[in-house]
């Protein structure tokens, strides 16, 4: 079993649509969730971090988390074609020594048609 | 504040070359983490440096390794490529902390031919 799992993707969704990304992960010690958004050819890019349990708006991002149920999703509302990019769900398990490092899923593949 | 800057920005080397790669961090951030990234195996995390001692680790091969400065610059280097090694090696900064987050940078393409 992976660490860090997304669902497979592509996912095609229309212009205005809301998109749902998830992500489930295997360390029950894992304390922080990040999602990031690359574009082809370029580095990741922040999109949303969440520790806590419950939903965290950020514009047209919303992050979920339910660590009873080691998941963890990404909800675009009003998706825009300029959203089409790989979406990279990270995990951060707790501890000192892990602080530096997290671990990603295999990304999940969005686009956004007119 | 300026971002994160990885030097080269591309690179060719062939077989059994050694290469060294180079990231600056933000400003005032002490922690670099290293990542390679490749269609294959995604992204996957080498090494994490803190305030010029390496904290973590990942799984790869010695012929990894790398180093931090005192102004918080780190380099990393591989020693006797290989073809698989060709991808692309990200560098993340943050300040370290437990809920911080990690900022990437461009990246290097390195091809090994």
């Amino acid at each position: 079993q992976k660490e860090v799992e997304q669902n497979s993707g592509p996912l095609s969704v229309p212009e205005g649509a809301i998109a749902s990304l998830n992500c489930t992960y295997s360390d029950r010690g894992s304390q922080s969730f990040f999602w990031y958004r690359q574009y082809s050819g370029k580095s990741p890019e922040l999109i949303m971090f969440i520790y806590s349990n419950g939903d965290k708006e950020d514009g047209r991002f919303t992050a979920q988390l339910n660590k009873a149920s080691q998941y963890v999703s990404l909800l675009i509302r009003d998706s825009q074609p300029s959203d089409s990019a790989t979406y990279l769900c990270a995990v951060r398990v707790g501890g000192g020594t892990s602080y530096g490092k997290l671990t990603f899923g295999q990304g999940t593949i969005l686009t956004v048609h007119p | 504040k300026a971002g994160v800057t990885q030097t080269p920005r591309y690179l060719i080397k062939t077989r059994g070359q050694q290469v060294t790669l180079s990231c600056s961090p933000i400003s005032g951030h002490r922690s670099v983490s290293w990542y390679q990234q490749t269609p294959g195996q995604g992204l996957q995390f080498l090494f994490e440096y803190f305030s010029e001692t390496q904290r973590n680790k990942g799984n790869f091969p010695g012929r990894f390794s790398g180093r931090q400065f005192s102004n918080s610059r780190s380099e990393m280097n591989v020693s006797t490529l290989e073809l698989g090694d060709s991808a692309l090696y990200l560098c993340a900064s943050s300040s370290g902390q437990p809920t911080d987050t990690q900022y990437f940078g461009p990246g290097t393409r390195l091809t090994v031919l």
